[in-house]
């Protein structure tokens, strides 16, 4: 089945720092979405984003395809901004989402 | 986007007893999907559930562990049989949004095994 890496799996930052956080995947997708998964276990949608760039506010993703990559940037991070965020595919012929392996980001005041 | 709801939002159960999680939608869907998430871990899909068909089940799942009703087009149950603390893990449901593709996904149940 496909392979859904995601990097680092663990950051941690003060306050106000810029991070990056990548999701590598080895087949064909279909889609790819972003979710934040915060301290009480609900996981938030933050992008659906299967080619191209989005932005909303302090964060944007970005996702090539082609080379099976995808990017979330966080901009100026606030304490809110901790939890951990998965990528998640749809696989081209496969009805059905596969997650990453996760980056737990921690945002120190 | 669907508004999803569980219950129980959490629960302690003994091991060798049964739970079964509710989810309700807020608008009519055709596939229902059944997650479990265990301690630091990511989420790994458990069954597909269609309305007026037999649940669709992952390997490493199976029926008798994990019963699935979808008795119409808005609700679900997903029952954990036979605990055992191995079982304590945040379960969730999702749906596909209005974008196909796009899932959206419930609260989460959050179930101790001990």
């Amino acid at each position: 089945g496909i392979q859904v890496e995601q990097s680092p799996p663990d950051l941690i930052l003060q306050e106000g720092a810029n991070s990056t956080l990548r999701c590598n995947f080895s087949d064909s997708v279909n889609n790819l979405q972003w979710f934040h998964q915060n301290p009480w276990g609900q996981l938030i949608n933050l992008f659906y984003i299967p080619s191209g760039t989005k932005q909303n506010g302090r964060l944007s993703a970005t996702t090539v395809a082609t080379e099976r990559y995808s990017l979330l940037y966080i901009s100026s991070s606030q304490t809110t901004d901790s939890g951990v965020y998965f990528c998640a595919v749809y696989v081209v012929g496969n009805e059905k989402l596969t997650f990453g392996t996760g980056t737990r980001l921690t945002i120190i005041p | 986007s669907a508004v999803i709801s569980q219950k129980p939002s959490r629960d302690i159960c003994q091991r060798g007893t049964s739970l079964t999680i509710q989810c309700q939608v807020d608008s009519q869907v055709t596939m229902m999907f059944w997650y479990r998430q265990q301690p630091g871990q990511s989420l790994t899909l458990i069954a597909t559930a269609n309305q007026g068909s037999e649940a669709t089940y992952e390997s490493g799942f199976v029926i008798d562990k994990f019963p699935i009703s979808r008795p119409n087009l808005t609700f679900s149950t997903l029952t954990v049989s036979n605990m055992s603390p191995e079982d304590s893990s945040i379960y969730l449901c999702s749906v596909e949004g209005p974008v196909r593709y796009e899932q959206y996904f419930g609260p989460g149940t959050r179930l101790t095994v001990t």
